[in-house]
């Protein structure tokens, strides 16, 4: 069975400073991996995804993700972190031997002060 | 991006009546949609796969009479919450994936919030 873990609740950052994000999963075939956003009493938001190729991928709002297929991370970066960027974050995994399905992760909320 | 609309937003209703929240994919066809549950502060709980013209596969531990699914075409599910008590209380999301993207990732809909009094 597919999993994702997302070990952190809450990530607190500064304006300005660099956000991370991490996840980890576990698959039995090649993963598919997502990066979804949520704003308050919202639906979520497609940041980025990885399905093959460059480990790093770049997605919307500034922000990227490294596929590490030796650690099964796909930790969220943003090199400087905005007010805005305030929100839920769930990572996701589809496994491609698994059918359909995606699979997320507990999220994190990330508060980034001014 | 694809564009998934959900319908109602928000919606009260009284314990023991039945609930219906569309989901339209507004610019794709999607043979299969997603419903999700979410509760407070936790992650999206996937309730049920809805597929074009058959019927939802459901998840472990869902009702099926509970949650009625209906795919009647290629760009709208409905999910029916029926006999609602204030226990199904809760924000319900759906998504969809461009029939010939199967690399793709999935778009969601904005969800509604149902609260049974």
């Amino acid at each position: 069975a597919q999993s994702v873990a997302q070990p952190e609740d809450q990530v607190n950052v500064a304006e300005g400073n660099p956000l991370t994000v991490k996840c980890t999963y576990s698959v039995s075939g090649n993963p598919y991996l997502f990066w979804y956003v949520q704003y308050p009493n919202r639906g979520l938001q497609f940041l980025l995804k990885y399905i093959t190729g460059d480990n790093l991928v770049k997605g919307s709002y500034g922000f990227e993700a490294e596929f590490n297929k030796s650690q099964t991370s796909f930790h969220l970066k943003k090199p400087s972190a905005l007010v805005s960027d305030s929100a839920l974050y769930f990572c996701a995994v589809r496994d491609m031997a698994a059918g359909n399905k995606l699979t997320f992760g507990g999220g994190t909320r990330v508060l980034v002060k001014p | 991006g694809a564009v998934v609309s959900q319908h109602p937003s928000w919606v009260i209703c009284k314990s023991g009546t039945s609930v219906k929240i569309e989901c339209r994919s507004l610019d794709f066809q999607a043979t299969t949609m997603f419903w999700y549950r979410q509760f407070p502060k936790q992650s999206l709980m996937l309730m049920a796969t809805s597929n074009e013209g058959s019927k939802a596969t459901y998840e472990q531990g869902v009702e099926k009479d509970k949650f009625l699914i209906n795919h009647a075409s290629l760009t709208l599910s409905t999910l029916t919450v029926t006999s609602a008590h204030p226990e199904d209380s809760s924000f319900y999301i759906c998504s969809a994936r461009e029939s010939l993207a199967t690399t793709g990732e999935l778009f969601f809909g904005e969800g509604s919030r149902l609260t049974v009094l």
